[in-house]
């Protein structure tokens, strides 16, 4: 069981790239979600889902889109790369009915 | 909308000393409430839960109570080790969204 699997771990791109950070869970979660943490900051939402096919936007949305076309994934794209983006990145899952969260590893992304 | 405030840090103890870090949430309804601990270079972990009113969650000596009254969900441990070295999240789940605080740096002097 592999729980919550975030790749790639490293990324550096130039400003101006586009990419997309992927996110796989193989627990059958319904509620889905990306956050950004930086220094003093916290993990601030991105984006969220609530099921296959429903996103919504947390409290930093700009420069990020995302879709939910089946349960397992949940990929964050970033449309044109900027440095203020430059941040680790976390996504998270759970159940309707856990109260548990599941976190993967991070994506660490740097922007020149 | 729904928001955690955590007490700003860095926190610095001795070793055996008494720790306390304050979380107040503002939220509609009644949302579960989390601690998360980061240590350095990792990711993020379950420290502890409490999904109603008046329930304690408890984990390595850790405690904190769900205070629906002054909507507070405060960090205790008796006697902190080294080894509690870390940054320390509460949040709170509402609505399939799991909303973090700023997060709290914990540093323990032998």
């Amino acid at each position: 069981n592999a729980g919550v699997t975030q790749t790639p771990k490293f990324q550096v791109l130039k400003t101006g790239q586009s990419m997309t950070l992927q996110c796989a869970q193989d627990m059958n979660h319904e509620y889905m979600s990306w956050y950004r943490q930086d220094p003093g900051m916290g993990l601030r939402l991105i984006h969220y889902s609530v099921g296959a096919g429903i996103t919504d936007q947390g409290e930093v949305p700009n420069g990020y889109n995302v879709s939910r076309s089946t349960t397992e994934d949940f990929p964050l794209r970033l449309l044109s790369a900027a440095p203020s983006q430059t941040s680790v990145y976390f996504c998270a899952s759970k159940g309707v009915r856990g109260a548990t969260w599941h976190f993967g590893d991070g994506t660490r992304l740097s922007i020149l | 909308g729904d928001s955690v405030t955590q007490m700003e840090g860095p926190v610095t103890l001795s070793e055996e000393a008494f720790l306390t870090i304050n979380c107040t949430y503002t939220a509609t309804g009644y949302p579960s409430l989390f601690w998360y601990v980061q240590y350095p270079g990792e990711g993020l972990q379950l420290l502890l839960k409490a999904t109603k009113a008046d329930d304690k969650g408890s984990n390595k000596g850790f405690e904190a109570t769900y205070r629906k009254e002054t909507t507070s969900f405060h960090l205790e441990k008796g006697s902190v080790q080294v080894s509690d070295s870390a940054v320390y999240f509460c949040a709170l789940d509402q609505g399939g969204k799991l909303i973090f605080g700023q997060g709290t740096e914990l540093s323990v002097k032998p």
